[in-house]
């Protein structure tokens, strides 16, 4: 079955401990993101990635990394989370061959509280 | 001006009417445009895809373009009280790279 997978599914943490969600997609996908949803603000991007080793900042980057060594995994790395990072984090991915195959797909999306 | 324009909502129908949902977005080189419907605390789920100016009909669902007015919507014909959701309109920039920007969405309600 085509998806994209994340993990963990919900994470609560406190302030300051590093921590990674991993994202994984099996559609041999060029296009790689990473959004954040919080209430009235919608869908805001965070990074992205057009392949392996390319990656460029979003709208919202500051306190995150990411990295793609292989082209199936995109991994979020919060490296010293705060509480404004309390959010519901998607991960999507799509074909980037050509104008209309860039349809996104999401990943089921991590809840993640920072205390 | 917000780059994606969304009625928040919620917007309220009867079982069986049409919705009518409006979406409007400031850059002119947006090229693709999407529609998810998102589920309270769910991931979006895509709906419909346009590119060109017109119509585009899938099922229960029409999408329409008018790139002129940079204006793009989606009706929801016979509507389910399980299309109650939130919609989220996505236009897509593919010049070098590829930008989406997502509307904030508008919230559905189909009345049994």
């Amino acid at each position: 079955e085509a998806q994209v997978t994340q993990n963990p599914r919900y994470l609560i943490t406190v302030t300051g401990k590093k921590l990674t969600v991993t994202c994984s997609q099996n559609m041999n996908h060029e296009y790689m993101s990473w959004y954040r949803q919080d209430p009235g603000l919608g869908l805001r991007q965070i990074y992205y990635s057009m392949n392996v080793e390319v990656t460029d900042k979003g709208d919202v980057p500051e306190g995150y990394k990411v990295s793609r060594k292989e082209k199936r995994n995109f991994p979020l790395i919060l490296e010293s989370p705060s509480p404004n990072q309390t959010s519901l984090y998607f991960c999507a991915s799509s074909s980037g061959l050509s104008r209309e195959y860039n349809e996104q797909f999401f990943g089921p999306g991590t809840r993640l509280t920072v205390l | 001006q917000k780059e994606v324009e969304q009625n928040s909502g919620p917007l309220s129908v009867p079982e069986g009417a049409i919705a009518s949902l409006n979406c409007t977005y400031s850059d002119r080189g947006s090229q693709s445009f999407f529609w998810y419907r998102q589920y309270s605390g769910k991931s979006p789920e895509l709906i419909m895809s346009i590119y060109s100016n017109g119509d585009k009909e899938d099922g229960r669902f029409t999408a329409q373009l008018n790139k002129a007015s940079q204006y793009v919507s989606l009706l929801i014909r016979d509507s389910q009280p399980s299309d109650s959701a939130t919609y989220l309109c996505a236009p897509c920039t593919t010049s070098g790279t590829y930008k989406y920007i997502f509307g904030t969405g508008t919230r559905l309600k189909v009345l049994a």
